[in-house]
Parts: structure tokens; C-alpha cells; sequence
């Protein structure tokens, strides 16, 4: 595709409900990676996967969250029993080899 | 204290000016120094990308790592409205692809 895709652009959860992020690489990305971004703050890394291996999930901050990548491809950021402390810009990227990353316009998360 | 800092702003501007961020660091194992720009609702967009220290210079754009310093700088030459948005600085060492950002810092070009 033209673009790192992510989907949905918004989402309300309430606290307690389990919410599944959807992201959609460069085709031919080899490599992945999810970051959580706060109001005003800059993007912090969850996770990263080199084809359909997680390398690193030392970011994740609970294991309330889950990511996946089944065929090397879209990928999916999970997160179980919402807290409001969730609530975050969840932003992927891809890249060929892992120096220049290219990055989704994000997924707003709301935890009422 | 954070492995990464940099102000906040806003730093604002007038059209035409120079424009000038920075950050510290603190981790002595970063070589790779990078700069995004983001625009509100969207995603990061890569500016510059250097590697150890020295300037790179990309149109309007030159980058500055002191490594000796831990200090990184970019300055934006002629700033343009469409210039106003937050600014971010991004570090990683040699081994692994895990990025560390600053904080961001806003910037505000007046026409």
C-alpha cells in the first residue's frame, strides 16, 4: 500500500472491555513496530517484529497487552481489560530493515 | 530524569525566521540521531536521519549531533506556516531498532 494503515482511526472502550488495534504495513515492510503515544508526550516503543517473530516485547507494559503478526504482515495490538490509564495515541510503523520507520496516523484509544 | 529530553515550547516564530531545537541525551550508547515531524491527528513523518556525530544538511534542514556534548540540534533555515508542528527528536544505539523520543516540542510559524 501506499501508506502505513491503522485501524480504527478512534476508539471509545469502557474500562474493563477488551480492544483489538489493527495495523496494515508498507507492503514488503519487513520489520514492525507498535509505540504508545500520550497527550503531549513522544511515542514510547511496546513492541517490535522482524517478519512474523516478536524480537522485543520489552515495552509492553502489562500483559494486559498482546501483539501479533500471524503471516508477517498486518498486525494486531490487543489489549485486554482496559484501564483508563490505556488511553493513548497507539501508533504503527514499518520499515525495510528497521533504520527508517514509517509511521500510521495512530489509533486514538479512549478509556471511559 | 528521563533518557531523552527536550522543551516543550511553544516556540514561536515569524515567517522567514530560523528556527532552532534541541535535545539532550544521556544514554553514551545512542549513534543513531534522528527528527520527525508531526503534524496534529497524524503520524510521526522522518526528517533527518544521521549517524554519530557531525552536520547533515537537507534543503532547508540541517542536523547537528555533538556526541561529546550528548547535544542534538536542528534548525529549520526560512520557516514556513506549514512548518508549525511538533518537532521530535529520536535516538537508538547500534544494536537493536528500539527508538527512544524526546518529549517533542511545538513549534509556531507566524505569517
Amino acid at each position: 500500500g501506499a501508506g502505513v494503515s491503522q485501524s480504527p482511526r478512534y476508539k471509545v472502550a469502557k474500562r474493563g472491555q477488551d480492544v483489538a488495534l489493527r495495523c496494515d504495513p508498507i507492503s514488503g515492510h519487513v520489520s514492525l513496530f507498535w509505540y504508545q503515544q500520550a497527550l503531549g508526550q513522544g511515542p514510547e516503543f511496546l513492541t517490535y517484529f522482524q517478519n512474523e517473530a516478536q524480537l522485543d516485547k520489552s515495552g509492553l507494559p502489562s500483559d494486559r497487552f498482546f501483539a501479533e503478526r500471524p503471516e508477517g504482515s498486518v498486525s494486531t495490538l490487543k489489549i485486554q481489560r482496559t484501564q483508563q490509564e490505556d488511553s493513548a495515541v497507539y501508533l504503527c510503523a514499518s520499515s525495510l530493515a528497521g533504520e527508517k520507520l514509517f509511521f500510521g496516523s495512530g489509533t486514538q484509544l479512549s478509556v471511559l | 530524569q528521563k533518557e531523552v529530553e527536550q522543551d516543550p515550547g511553544p516556540l514561536s516564530v515569524p515567517e522567514g525566521a530560523i528556527v532552532s531545537l534541541n535535545c539532550t541525551y544521556s544514554n553514551s550508547a545512542f549513534q543513531y540521531f534522528m527528527w520527525y515531524r508531526q503534524y496534529s491527528r497524524k503520524g510521526p513523518e522522518l526528517l533527518m536521519y544521521t549517524y554519530s556525530s557531525g552536520n547533515k544538511e537537507d534543503g532547508r534542514f540541517t542536523a547537528q549531533v555533538d556526541k561529546s556534548s550528548k547535544y542534538i540540534s536542528l534548525f529549520i533555515r526560512d520557516s514556513q506556516p506549514s512548518d508549525s508542528a511538533t518537532y521530535l527528536c529520536a535516538m537508538k544505539g547500534a544494536a537493536g531498532n528500539k527508538l527512544t523520543f524526546g518529549g517533542g516540542t511545538r513549534v509556531l510559524v507566524k505569517p
